[in-house]
């Protein structure tokens, strides 16, 4: 089973409403992304967690605030958003501590808008 | 900072013709995925090339891993319009910088029956 679940599939969200996005994968992976891609564009990387602890913040706005509460959920918790924040966010796992770099597995990803 | 130029943007072709798309860079990368991309969902992982040099097959589409792990080529044979989408390329680097990939810009490719 390569499967990365996301929920919601679509989420609209005014700029002052506090929203989370909610990833979860059953692989044994124990490294977890957040992605943000707009169209027509690769994915972005937000954030890294390897064994549950942040490794890596792409000098994100701290308007977005990831979790990471065990080895098979990550979140991403949202709050005073702008509508530029408009997206896809991807959720990706990997295996950790492969010697030959990692295949990451994404999820089909929520698609923000925010008004 | 490592960079993996991919060729070209956009194909758009009829339905049986043949296409390549190329992922090129001056880094050394570890491994490389290719992804496909379907409007509004996540990249579906086609395959991962670990060795240099190596050339993998599923069913129509064939991939090869250069000889210096700098690039990547991603053949269709006999496209079909299921095979519509945006490729991606995706290199791990050397160093395996906190597990960061690095993606090429996108190819969209359009079959057209």
């Amino acid at each position: 089973d390569t499967e990365v679940t996301q929920t919601p599939k679509h989420l609209v969200m005014g700029m002052t409403n506090k929203k989370s996005l909610k990833c979860e994968q059953h692989m044994g992976h124990r490294a977890m992304y957040w992605y943000k891609q707009k169209a027509k564009k690769p994915p972005e990387l937000m954030f890294v967690y390897s064994y549950e602890k942040l490794s890596i913040n792409e000098s994100v706005p701290s308007r977005f605030s990831p979790e990471c509460p065990n080895s098979s959920l990550l979140n991403l918790h949202l709050h005073a958003l702008q509508p530029e924040d408009s997206a896809l966010y991807l959720c990706a796992s990997s295996q950790a501590g492969s010697p030959r770099g990692e295949t990451q597995y994404f999820g089909p990803g929520t698609r923000l808008l925010v008004l | 900072t490592q960079l993996l130029e991919q060729s070209p943007q956009f194909l758009s072709i009829q339905e049986g013709e043949n296409l390549t798309v190329y992922c090129n860079s001056s880094s050394v990368f570890s491994s490389l995925q290719w992804y496909r991309q379907e409007p509004g969902e996540g990249p579906v992982l086609l395959v991962t090339v670990v060795t240099g040099g190596e050339v993998k097959k599923l069913k129509r589409l064939t991939f090869q891993f250069g000889d210096a792990r700098k690039d990547s080529s991603l053949h269709i044979t006999a496209a079909q319009p299921g095979d519509t989408g945006l490729y991606l390329c995706a290199g791990a680097g050397v160093k395996a910088a906190g597990n960061k990939l690095t993606f090429g810009g996108g190819t969209r490719v359009l079959v057209k029956p």
